[in-house]
């Protein structure tokens, strides 16, 4: 499993109130990706780093932030939560033979009331 | 944006038939990915495509990428109930984009016993 942990992995949560979702990885992978996965939409890319201190948005990146502080955590923030937020997280690194292949944490279940 | 398809959405099969799921770019791709997920578990990562026409197999599963790397297939020969969940397909483009994936929204696959 790549070394990933995700926490929490469970959450329950008000709108309007601030929520950090953790992302650790104990093999010193470079990249590091927070994605969401809902019903009928896959897997969205949410921002990803490509190092300590860089980070960069992917496609549904809007009432979401990032920080990556150390190699091995990346953490996701949501300002004030939303019930559209409502979602499962997934991190993942980049590893592999070719350094393209993604491996997921276990995921947080996040629900917005 | 780029985008992968991916159909079908759904698949229900009897347990033994075959299964088949199809992924299709408007644009040529540098490689190809297939991850599985299990009901409640995270994405994993099974096979990567790289080659123009290029043909794998893992036992039952084969996995085709096309001539025009634009296009690539998953096919489950005599189903088992182990192979339920969803299957994705993810592809790298090259460029820019080449540290992300782009996933195909999956096919869910059900198997009556």
């Amino acid at each position: 499993d790549a070394g990933i942990t995700q926490s929490p992995r469970h959450k329950v949560t008000e709108t309007g109130t601030p929520v950090t979702l953790r992302c650790h990885q104990t093999e010193n992978h470079r990249y590091m990706y927070w994605y969401r996965q809902d019903p009928g939409h896959g897997l969205r890319l949410i921002h990803y780093s490509y190092g300590v201190k860089d980070t960069d948005k992917g496609e549904v990146s809007d009432g979401y932030s990032v920080s990556r502080s150390k190699t091995e955590d990346f953490l996701l923030t949501l300002e004030s939560a939303t019930s559209s937020q409502t979602s499962v997280y997934f991190c993942a690194i980049k590893a592999g033979a070719w350094g393209e292949t993604q491996y997921f944490g276990p995921g947080t279940r996040l629900l917005v009331l | 944006g780029q985008q992968v398809m991916q159909i079908p959405q759904y698949q229900h099969v009897q347990e033994g038939e075959d299964f088949t799921t199809y992924c299709n770019s408007s644009t040529t791709l540098s490689n190809i990915q297939w991850y599985k997920q299990r009901p409640g578990g995270h994405p994993v990562f099974l096979i990567q495509l790289v080659k123009s026409g290029e043909v794998k197999k893992q036992k039952r599963l084969t996995f085709q990428f096309g001539e025009a790397k634009k296009n690539s297939s998953l096919h489950i020969t005599a189903t088992q109930t182990t192979d339920v969940g969803t299957y994705f397909c993810a592809g790298v483009y090259s460029g820019a984009g080449s540290y992300q994936l782009t996933f195909g929204k999956g096919t869910k696959l059900s198997v009556i016993p």
